[in-house]
């Protein structure tokens, strides 16, 4: 079953402009992660952030997590049309192997 | 290594066959995981193993899908008699004690299209 949702499902932007996604999920976690897809391969991680984590940045990302809330966001700033892809948040217990519950994502295209 | 990599890429197979996807993690990672990813879906976890042994299979779909790590290196990931539902991308992921079992790093897939 499913774990997170992210919203939005899809997201238009234009190179140079911010991205935002949010992520919810439903239990209790040890680690949130997004990962990113490109269409029809596999999945790259992104960025984890743990559960006594706020925030966290890397690059041009930064994920902020509100564990009373139990939502994640990502930013992607000055977006490039490579950043087109689609991003899914994974959460993980240690109680089950750390097997990650994906949620929907959230498709990012980036025109130039 | 250049990390996790998967065989087939795709495989078209009639209903009622069984198929066969293989899995070579990256090598020094001892826990690989099977994930099913549907059209519009995130993926969804199957199974996985630390070594050769397979420490949680209640996820998986039916007792038509097996896996196996008979060695502790590569898997293999079994479905008996196919079904058109069973049509989707299948993917790989390994990780190592070393980052914690949180960071998996995923193959490129098996896409399985059952007609």
């Amino acid at each position: 079953s499913q774990q997170g949702e992210e919203d939005p499902q899809a997201l238009s932007i234009q190179e140079g402009e911010n991205a935002t996604m949010n992520c919810s999920y439903k239990t209790s976690i040890n680690n949130l992660q997004w990962y990113r897809q490109n269409s029809g391969r596999g999945l790259v991680h992104l960025i984890l952030i743990r559960s006594n984590e706020r925030e966290k940045h890397s690059g041009r990302l930064r994920v902020t997590l509100d564990t009373s809330k139990k939502s994640s966001s990502l930013l992607i700033t000055a977006s490039r049309a490579a950043d087109t892809a689609s991003y899914f948040c994974a959460t993980d217990n240690s109680n089950s192997g750390y097997a990650l519950n994906f949620g929907k994502g959230t498709s990012l295209l980036v025109t130039p | 290594d250049t990390g996790v990599s998967q065989d087939p890429r795709h495989k078209i197979t009639k209903r009622g066959q069984n198929v066969t996807f293989r899995c070579d993690p990256i090598s020094e990672h001892n826990r690989l995981y099977w994930y099913r990813q549907t059209l519009g879906q995130g993926p969804e976890f199957l199974t996985y193993f630390q070594n050769e042994a397979q420490l949680e299979k209640s996820r998986l779909l039916s007792d038509r899908f097996s896996a196996e790590r008979p060695k502790g290196s590569f898997s293999t990931l079994e479905i008996q008699r196919t079904e058109q539902g069973d049509s989707a991308m299948y993917l790989c992921a390994s990780s190592s004690p070393g980052l914690g079992y949180n960071e998996q790093f995923f193959g490129p897939g098996t896409r399985l299209t059952v007609l």
